[in-house]
């Protein structure tokens, strides 16, 4: 049973450049979570995509933006890269509707902005 | 304003012996927590978990307390081994319709001494 499986596992970028992270959700689950994680700091809540459609957003501007298909697996888009966006980028699966979620990370992507 | 606080950024521990990791919040709207151990170069691994509606959770040598009055919760590993050295993330979430968007705490680096 394949876990959370993201791609690539690392990336470097120049300023003003757009990326675009994958993700694959565990078998049997229909929600992606994506999380920034900032060296030092814990996972930072970005948004969760359930049935194709974004249904919750952290605190991260419109460069940030996401889909997800409709076998459940998910991208991360960001635009105009900072040098502040260089972190590792986690996604999480889990299952709606089946009570309490727990979220299951993939491996993430670590993100170099220079 | 950070709603999850872990305040011991690492803890040692001996073999065999137990060790706490500690987790604080303020908004009385969480309802569920999890805790994470998570390996450099991988993502978070689930440990456990507990709902607002226990005060206890025992999942083999881990056991999460809750004490909602206080907010606050504990990780306890009873007995320690040296695979438990790791970084340790609490997230606490509040149910909205059904839907979990987690805050994570900073982290515990927690090393278990040979």
């Amino acid at each position: 049973d394949a876990g959370v499986t993201q791609s690539p596992t690392h990336l470097i970028k120049t300023r003003g450049q757009q990326v675009t992270l994958r993700c694959s959700p565990k078998s049997g689950h229909d929600t992606v979570s994506w999380y920034q994680q900032a060296l030092g700091q814990g996972p930072q809540f970005i948004f969760q995509y359930y049935e194709e459609e974004e249904r919750q957003r952290g605190n991260f501007p419109d460069r940030f933006s996401g889909h997800q298909f409709p076998n459940y697996s998910s991208e991360l888009n960001v635009n105009a890269l900072l040098l502040g966006d260089s972190a590792l980028y986690l996604c999480a699966s889990s299952s709606t509707g089946r009570g309490a979620e727990t979220q299951y990370f993939g491996p993430g992507t670590r993100l170099l902005v220079l | 304003d950070q709603q999850v606080k872990q305040n011991s950024p690492s803890l040692s521990v001996q073999e065999g012996r137990i060790s706490i990791l500690n987790c604080d919040y303020t908004n009385s709207m969480f309802d569920y927590f999890l805790w994470y151990k998570k390996y450099p170069a991988e993502g978070p691994t689930f440990l456990i978990s507990i709902s607002s509606i226990k005060d206890k959770n025992e999942d083999g040598r881990f056991t999460v307390f809750l004490n909602k009055s206080a907010k606050h919760l504990s990780l306890h590993i009873v007995p320690s081994q040296p695979g438990d050295t790791a970084v340790y993330f609490c997230a606490a979430s509040e149910s909205t319709s059904g839907t979990y968007k987690y805050i994570f705490g900073t982290g515990t680096r927690l090393k278990v001494l040979a």
